[in-house]
């Protein structure tokens, strides 16, 4: 089982303000990093799957950065909406194991 | 893609009891796997669930806690048997032939409580 950590756990900031998150992981035999968003009550919805370093994948307000030889991504959101509000969750795998690790999550809540 | 239909969506159960959880997906596939968030926890793997064979558990999950069926290529269950109040968790399955290097969907998830 991998070791993936992520911060901060929570979050609060003000509608219109840029965040970022972490996720670390263990860089040797990496495969692939995936970043999912999950509101209350609904399913967890995938963000961005990264498997190059060096990636950088973006989505809208949303973006991501991939480093595997130090074992590490961002997500960044550029002026944060109410509707951000929700956990983001990373989760990695090596070619080790064939399924997914996940962290804690980053609980994100964006005040109007 | 995948559309996953996840049911109960909620419970509350005393404990001694079980509880099964049904997931219907609206395509076939070929693995789908069943997930626990407990609180303030990561999401972790309990097993993986194949048509035609036994489920795969992982490390600290055991077959007459956790029994799972696979009858078909789009359905399968999670039963938690004999509940303690350590039980409540949010529990979901998700379906993917490669979980590793595509994107994983999910059902909506069963928030369940055991008193």
């Amino acid at each position: 089982i991998l070791n993936v950590e992520q911060s901060p756990q929570s979050l609060h900031v003000q509608e219109g303000d840029s965040t970022n998150f972490t996720c670390s992981f263990p860089s040797s035999n990496f495969y692939a990093l995936h970043w999912y968003r999950w509101e209350t009550a609904k399913s967890p919805e995938a963000l961005f799957v990264m498997t190059l370093n060096g990636d950088e994948k973006k989505k809208g307000r949303i973006s991501a950065t991939l480093n595997t030889k130090e074992g590490y991504s961002y997500l960044y959101i550029k002026g944060s909406q109410p509707e951000d509000s929700a956990t983001y969750l990373c989760a990695a795998s090596n070619s080790g194991y064939s399924t997914l690790t996940f962290g804690k999550g980053t609980m994100l809540l964006v005040s109007p | 893609s995948a559309v996953i239909s996840q049911k109960p969506s909620r419970d509350i159960c005393q404990r001694g009891t079980s509880l099964t959880i049904q997931c219907q997906v609206d395509s076939q596939v070929t693995m789908m796997f069943w997930y626990r968030q407990q609180p303030g926890q990561s999401l972790t793997l309990i097993a993986t669930a194949n048509q035609g064979s036994e489920a795969t558990y992982e490390s600290g999950f055991v077959i007459d806690k956790f029994p799972i069926s696979r009858p078909n290529l789009t359905f399968s269950t999670l039963t938690v048997s004999n509940m303690s109040p350590e039980d409540s968790s949010i529990y979901l399955c998700s379906v993917g032939d490669s979980l590793r290097g595509t994107e994983a969907f999910f059902g909506q998830g069963t928030r369940l409580t055991v008193v």
